[in-house]
């Protein structure tokens, strides 16, 4: 069985500061695929990164950044100089290479509040 | 670029009525994932279609079915509708080449009065 633990429920940040937002995974398969998907208020899941689990370099896309560390099964997201168009509910996502092939499983979501 | 198309994005129904949910997938993507999102919650799977058979499915009522058809899109049939069904529908597709690039539609509102 596949599961992600987003262990931080909410998280409220001043304008400009740096956020980290922490994903846990659990899952068997050996390979398989990590995402991050924004969800503004307006409902869409916006697609952030895929990264599978053969390819740990971190990523930084803008003020985005991630640190893929198999060693500890985590996927961490960190915004940095965050801005008020940052607020939304940040989802971590899991799809295995097997019999999961293809259909991801979420963790519960991290509601990011950024205050002017 | 084309997205994946859902219709209709916004759906008000009464209890036990019956609901159809469609689902366009992005061109030359085989497969089809249903996910349901319910109000503060995480977008859970429903169902998945391979080339027009069901591949795999999660917690979907059986009072809901899904088929894909020849030029692969998908709908969502969900019938005795009730008020616990109220949610955001996804639907998802993605490529032969590229099963876990998973490209998300925009979602249909469902309200369950």
């Amino acid at each position: 069985a596949q599961k992600v633990t987003q262990a931080q429920t909410e998280i409220s940040v001043v304008e400009k500061e740096d956020v980290t937002l922490d994903c846990v995974y659990e899952t068997r398969d050996t390979t398989y695929y990590l995402f991050w998907y924004k969800q503004p208020p307006s409902g869409e899941l916006v697609f952030l990164i895929r990264r599978n689990s053969f390819d740990e370099q971190n990523e930084i896309s803008g003020r985005y950044s991630w640190n893929f560390q198999k060693s500890t099964s985590s996927f961490n997201f960190t915004i940095t100089a965050s801005q008020v168009v940052d607020s939304a509910v940040y989802f971590c996502a899991l799809s295995g290479s097997n019999t999961n092939a293809g259909k991801s499983t979420f963790g519960d979501g991290t509601t990011l509040t950024v205050k002017p | 670029a084309a997205g994946v198309i859902q219709s209709p994005r916004h759906l008000i129904k009464e209890k036990r009525e019956t609901a159809t949910l469609k689902c366009y997938p992005i061109p030359r993507h085989d497969t089809v994932y249903w996910y349901q999102q319910g109000p503060g919650q995480d977008p859970q799977f429903l169902i998945s279609f391979y080339e027009k058979m069901q591949s795999d499915k999660g917690s979907i009522p059986d009072r809901f079915s899904a088929q894909q058809f020849s030029d692969y899109h998908s709908e969502l049939n969900m019938s005795s509708l009730e008020l616990g069904d109220s949610a955001l529908y996804f639907c998802a597709s993605s490529p032969r080449t590229g099963r876990h690039e998973q490209f998300f539609g925009p979602g249909t509102r469902l309200t369950v009065l």
